[in-house]
This record gives C-alpha cells, structure tokens and sequence, in this order.
C-alpha cells in the first residue's frame, strides 16, 4: 500500500496561474481532506469530502476549488494563484466509522507563488 | 482565533530525559484529540489520541494527559531520544464531521 500520496511534490508558479494538486489514498477511506501549511499557523483545513459524491468548505476556502473525483482521488484546483497562496499543501484521509478519529497524511506539495 | 494553541514554539531537552509539550483549547464542545508528529519534508503522522472520557492514555514512552476542566492537554516522552526531534503538532475533533482543529506545533530538540 503507498498510503497517500500527491502529486507534484514541488511547484512554482506566477501570479494569476492555474493549476492542480492530486491526491489519491489506496486505503479505501471515505473521508479526504485539504490542509495547507504556513510558518507558526499550523495546519488548517481548506476542505473536505466527507464521502465521495460530497465536498465542504472548511477553515481557509477561498480561492480554492475541489474536486472529489472518485472514492481514491481527491484534488485541488487553484484557478489563479496569488502571492498568499504559497504553502505547503497537505492531502489527508480518514477510514469510515466512528471509532476513526485518526487521518493519515501524504508526504505534501510545497507550492510556490512569485 | 485559536481554538487549539501551543504557547511553545520550540523545547530542547536532553536525551534520556523527560520532554513535556502542552496545549491548550478554548472549545468545550471538542471530544477527542490528538498528537500527531513531523519530520522535515515529511507528512505528519499520527502519534497518540485521547478520548475527553479519559484523563491518561499510554503507549510505549508516550503519554498524553488530559485535564478536562483547564482546558489543556500534555504530552510526555520518557526517556526522550535524538529521533524524537521533529515538530509536535496537537489536534482536537472539532464535531461529527471529524475535522481537525491544529495547533501551531512545538518544535522539539533532544540533544544526544
């Protein structure tokens, strides 16, 4: 099993482009999560997908969109980037059930935005 | 506003000694929580959770405490060791949706 993974690890980028993070889990998790990650912030969530068909804003969604393409494959899409947006982006996902508090997190995109 | 904080950027300790990290939350509502742990260029991956039903939960050199009533939560590692270094990152379930909350994390030392 890869676990999560994503997909590119490095990206730089020019104010204004567009472009998409893909993350795919073979774990067969309902749940899949966006977080991005800034220096002394934390991780903080941009969105999620509950189960596939479904997508919600979390903390940070502006200027982000998702797609929840199947139950694997959960991606990210900035349609123009800006300065702001540069982070590193982290992919999670969680198995089905209640006891399952715990997500499991892919290796990360560090994007940069000139 | 944060409703999960790490007042501690950074926290050296010696190795073979204890290594104490804290967090603290705002939000009652919060019912389980978290540490998860970060290698440079690395995800994080999880370490230890805890239940808001329990006040202790062990495993190995891990434990974390929780003290329900101040709102704040430990985690010690005993004996530390020159792996441990990385960033701590403490987390809560924010409802049934089973978002996160992350703190800002704690970078730890431990100094061979």
């Amino acid at each position: 099993n890869a676990g999560v993974t994503q997909t590119p690890k490095f990206q730089v980028l020019k104010t204004g482009q567009s472009m998409t993070l893909q993350c795919a889990q073979d774990m067969n998790h309902n749940s899949m999560y966006w977080y991005r990650q800034d220096p002394g912030m934390g991780l903080r969530l941009i969105y999620y997908s509950a189960s596939e068909g479904t997508t919600d804003k979390g903390e940070v969604p502006n200027g982000y969109n998702v797609s929840r393409l199947n139950k694997r494959e959960f991606s990210l899409r900035l349609e123009s980037a800006a300065p702001s947006q540069t982070s590193v982006y982290f992919c999670a996902s969680r198995p089905s059930g209640s006891s399952y508090n715990e997500q499991f997190f892919g290796p990360g995109t560090r994007l940069t935005v000139l | 506003d944060q409703q999960v904080k790490q007042n501690s950027p950074s926290l050296s300790v010696q190795e073979g000694r204890i290594s104490i990290l804290n967090c603290d939350y705002t939000n009652s509502m919060f019912d389980y929580f978290l540490w998860y742990k970060k290698y440079p260029a690395e995800g994080p991956t999880f370490l230890i959770s805890i239940s808001s039903i329990k006040d202790k939960n062990e495993d190995g050199r891990f434990t974390v405490f929780l003290n329900k009533s101040a709102k704040h939560l430990s985690l010690h590692i005993v004996p530390s060791q020159p792996g441990d270094s990385a960033v701590y990152f403490c987390a809560a379930r924010a409802d049934s949706s089973y978002k996160l909350i992350f703190g800002s994390g704690t970078r730890l030392l431990v100094r061979p």
